[in-house]
């Protein structure tokens, strides 16, 4: 099984802040991964697919970078909205998520 | 507009039975493969189960217990959940499956999800 770890697990930020989280593979997944946004008491939502394309509808702030086992997740510059808790997921080899990333008010 | 709507969650013993329904609307049924992911209270996701003309794959934790099928008449989406245990309480949610082709096949991530529905285990 492909095992998926994010780091922090929890990031404090404000309003305006730049924001990096970290997801790694226990193996190579290509590019073969997904962001998600979810946000208390919803279903999650795509950000983005095949480690770098934005999902219609979402912000460009959001990017994603990677391949292989090392991905990141960037918010330019942290809005009021995007106060959430993040997951990666890989598709290589069915499914696995990270264990989330809870991005908090500093 | 897609809209998955789940339903079938509440309270049931352990060893007990449930099915979880999945109503879609707005888009092509059928055409789509689907998926269950469920998030247990506070924790993280977990995939359980897919649906695709592929195949029907299942995590090692709910294999041999739970069913996924779908009636493409009734543009719906079910889990048979049998022999239920107290771990099995989550918030399941249904999604839709969109793939992209690879060389080693096509890869299948999840674009629209339901709001979900909580299904507790406990006597």
């Amino acid at each position: 099984d492909i095992q998926m770890t994010q780091s922090p697990s929890t990031l404090s930020a404000s309003v305006g802040d730049r924001v990096t989280i970290t997801c790694r593979a226990s193996q190579s997944i290509s590019s073969w991964l997904a962001w998600y946004q979810q946000k208390p008491g919803k279903a999650p939502k795509l950000l983005i697919y095949k480690a770098s394309t934005l999902e219609s509808g979402v912000p460009l702030r959001f990017s994603g970078s990677g391949s292989g086992t090392e991905f990141t997740l960037t918010i330019s510059s942290l809005q009021p909205d995007d106060f959430a808790t993040y997951y990666c997921q890989q598709y290589n080899n069915y499914w696995t998520f990270g264990q989330g990333t809870k991005v908090e008010i500093k | 507009e897609v809209q998955l709507l789940e339903s079938g969650g509440g309270l049931v013993q352990p060893g007990g039975s449930l099915r979880l329904s999945c109503a879609a609307s707005g888009f092509t049924f059928s055409s789509y493969a689907m998926t269950w992911v469920r998030q247990a209270p506070g924790k993280g996701l977990e995939w359980i189960s897919a649906m695709s003309d592929s195949g029907t794959p299942y995590a090692d934790s709910v294999k041999g217990r739970f069913t996924i099928s779908r009636d493409n008449s009734k543009n719906t989406l079910y889990l048979q959940m049998n022999s239920l245990r107290g771990e099995d309480t989550a918030i399941y949610y249904c999604a839709t499956a969109t793939f992209e082709r690879s060389e080693a096949g096509r890869k299948f991530y999840f674009d629209s999800w339901g709001q979900g529905t909580l299904v507790t285990v406990s006597s």
